[in-house]
């Protein structure tokens, strides 16, 4: 019965690069979450998807970041151009049927920006 | 604009001891969730407490809700040093699609 995976656990990438994090949601779940951490902060909100829908990317930086939920496979977070600043840990959470409802977190992708 | 902010920021107790971590937030909420994260892992769901309630238990955890102060409290009592972690309160605002929006935590420290 596997939780919320994420792959890879840690990424480096230099500046200019693209970075994809990939998010396997709980089995039966079809809403996804993707949120940021910078360190010694709380998470941030990035982007709510449900099954092939993006329903909320209201925390989603307007240029270079972008996120699907195709029908098949998991979901993933680009990012196109890195810079330094995108250095943080990515989690991914999901939860079954969205709206208020305990989200399940996976362990994360620590990005490095060299 | 940022919703919770936990206070204080690091506590550090005994085993055996309580440890009381608090809350506030800023708009009405749906609910306040509380979450556990240890060192290097993702968050793991504790309590959920809904804005029509004002306390609620969950083994050796127990949370309240104050909406008139925009408050919340979590109590882990009798703690024990596999308890050390940070503590992050979470609510998603009234109208929202469910995202959460977290505060900066409370970093727990038991010792043995």
């Amino acid at each position: 019965n596997a939780g919320v995976m994420q792959n890879p656990r840690h990424l480096v990438r230099r500046r200019g690069q693209e970075a994809r994090l990939r998010c396997s949601p709980m089995k039966g779940h079809s809403h996804v979450y993707w949120y940021r951490q910078l360190p010694e902060e709380g998470l941030k909100f990035m982007v709510y998807l449900q099954k092939e829908n993006i329903i909320d990317e209201s925390g989603m930086p307007k240029e270079r970041f972008s996120a699907e939920f195709p029908k098949e496979g998991p979901s993933i977070l680009r990012i196109q151009q890195v810079v330094r600043g995108d250095s943080a840990a990515y989690f991914c959470a999901s939860s079954s049927t969205g709206g208020t409802q305990p989200q399940h977190f996976g362990d994360g992708t620590r990005l490095s920006i060299l | 604009s940022q919703q919770g902010e936990e206070d204080p920021q690091a506590l550090s107790i005994q085993e055996g001891e309580n440890a009381t971590m608090n809350c506030s937030y800023k708009t009405s909420i749906n609910n306040l969730q509380w979450y556990r994260q240890n060192s290097g892992r993702g968050l793991v769901h504790l309590i959920l407490i809904r804005s029509n309630e004002r306390e609620k238990h969950s083994g050796r955890l127990r949370v309240t809700l104050d909406t008139s102060k925009k408050s919340s409290s979590l109590l882990i009592t009798a703690s024990r040093a596999a308890d050390t972690a940070s503590y992050f309160c979470a609510t998603d605002a009234a109208g929202s699609q469910g995202n959460l929006i977290f505060g900066k935590g409370t970093k727990l420290s038991v010792k043995p």
